[in-house]
């Protein structure tokens, strides 16, 4: 069974800040794996996807990293903004079903 | 391109009343919706699969005749939540695999419907 966990849970920290979240999964087995963003009672915002095949992708701020044979991603996020405050979710899709499996996310909270 | 439109985004409903949330595919044929339900502060929970023209498949836990699911076309697909009580309040989201003959493209989300049951 694919289980993804996301550390930390909540994470405060100053404006400027560079900081890095992780997302680790139990099954290797996955055909991508997607970073969100969810800001409160509103939709998903995609923010990377890295197929299995690929080690990391960048859109401006932000870097993806994946480690599919340990089970790990980061993302990490530079210089931080107030705006960037919002819950990231780490999603993996698995190979067989393409069925997707969710984080808890981690809650970031950027102070001004 | 690969859009899923839902609606309605958010519905206050009185309880013992259905309500039916919509997911439509704008510019892609969605084979597959994947409709979750996510409670404040928690993660996204897959309630159900749907593929078009065949019955839904429900996660252990899920009331198949509470949340009825219908994927009648490549293009829609629609869950209803039948005698809805405060309980069935949450954030309900779908998502569709977009086809891995598009190498770069992942899954699409609708926007999310608020259920406030009163």
């Amino acid at each position: 069974k694919q289980e993804v966990t996301q550390i930390p849970a909540a994470l405060s920290v100053p404006e400027g800040e560079n900081l890095v979240l992780n997302c680790s999964f139990t099954d290797s087995a996955i055909y991508n794996l997607q970073w969100f963003r969810q800001d409160p009672g509103k939709g998903l915002t995609s923010l990377l996807l890295i197929q299995s095949s690929q080690r990391e992708q960048t859109s401006g701020r932000l870097n993806a990293s994946l480690d599919k044979s340990s089970g790990r991603s980061t993302l990490y996020i530079a210089a931080s903004q107030p705006g960037d405050s919002a819950t990231y979710l780490c999603a993996v899709r698995r190979d067989r079903d393409d069925k997707i499996i969710f984080g808890k996310g981690t809650r970031l909270h950027i102070l001004p | 391109g690969a859009v899923v439109s839902q609606h309605p985004s958010r519905v206050i409903c009185k309880s013992g009343t259905s309500v039916k949330i919509e997911c439509r595919s704008l510019d892609f044929q969605a084979t597959t919706m994947f409709w979750y339900r996510q409670f404040p502060k928690q993660s996204l929970m897959l309630m159900a699969t749907s593929n078009e023209g065949s019955k839904a498949t429900y996660e252990q836990g899920v009331e198949k005749d509470k949340f009825l699911i219908n994927h009648a076309s490549l293009t829609l697909s629609t869950l209803t939540v039948t005698s809805a009580h405060p309980e069935d309040s949450s954030f309900y989201i779908c998502s569709s695999p977009v086809s891995r003959a598009v190498a770069n493209y992942g899954y699409t989300f609708g926007s999310g419907t608020r259920l406030t049951v009163v």
